[in-house]
């Protein structure tokens, strides 16, 4: 079974501010880990994923997230927030037979000018 | 333009009334699925569909039906809507095998009386 905890429904940062949103998965085989962005109003569209190659991954808007298989977690971060960052979120796994996308529950971020 | 296209974007209807919401994809791929999305609970899986003519249970199927006769369509419908299925729907679709994005529409917020 695999499944992806996301801690923090509301994160706020301020303009400038470095963004750190969490996730946590659990997976009984090696996965594939994927961060969406979902701006009001629309449907996700896929920030960065990871694959088993580097362990670092760079995705949009200057984003990136790193994978750290000690920790079973695939943080995402961006130095400097911007206003328009401000989305939910969504930290998502497939493992085994690549039928079942699993979603964490999502974190709204909130940029503060 | 690849999209994946879903009607009604908003629709309200009551109790006991059939409707389907429709889902399109025109980058030729053999996997598309339903979510439905509630504050809180992230994204959930209501059905999935491998290819043409092989569709499977997700996480919260009941209440739910699709069909999968044509490679591009994968409609789902709500033969007796309850007031519980209130909510925001996603229609998605990939490449079948590998760690391929998922697309997403943009959506159909359904509001049941």
């Amino acid at each position: 079974a695999q499944s992806v905890t996301q801690l923090g429904s509301h994160v706020s940062v301020s303009e400038g501010a470095l963004v750190l949103l969490r996730c946590n998965y659990s997976s009984s085989v090696p996965p594939y880990l994927f961060w969406y962005v979902q701006y009001p109003n629309q449907g996700l569209q896929l920030l960065l994923k990871y694959t088993s190659a580097a362990t670092l991954v760079k995705g949009i808007n200057g984003f990136e997230a790193e994978f750290k298989k000690s920790e079973t977690s695939f943080h995402l971060t961006k130095p400097s927030a911007h206003m328009s960052d401000a989305a939910e979120y969504f930290c998502a796994v497939i493992a085994g037979g690549y039928q079942k996308v699993t979603f964490g529950t999502g974190t709204k971020l909130q940029v503060i000018p | 333009e690849a999209q994946v296209t879903q009607n009604p974007r908003y629709l309200i209807t009551v109790t006991g009334k059939k409707l389907t919401v429709t889902c399109s994809q025109n980058m030729n791929h053999e996997y598309m699925s339903w979510y439905r999305q509630d504050p809180g609970l992230g994204l959930r899986q209501i059905y999935y569909s491998m290819n043409v003519e092989a569709t499977d249970k997700g996480d919260v199927p009941e209440g739910y039906k699709v069909s999968r006769k044509e490679k591009r369509n994968f409609p789902l419908i709500l033969e007796s809507p309850s007031p519980n299925q209130t909510s925001l729907y996603f229609c998605a679709s990939r490449q079948s095998q590998g760690s391929g994005e998922l697309f997403f529409g943009e959506g159909s917020r359904l509001t049941v009386l």
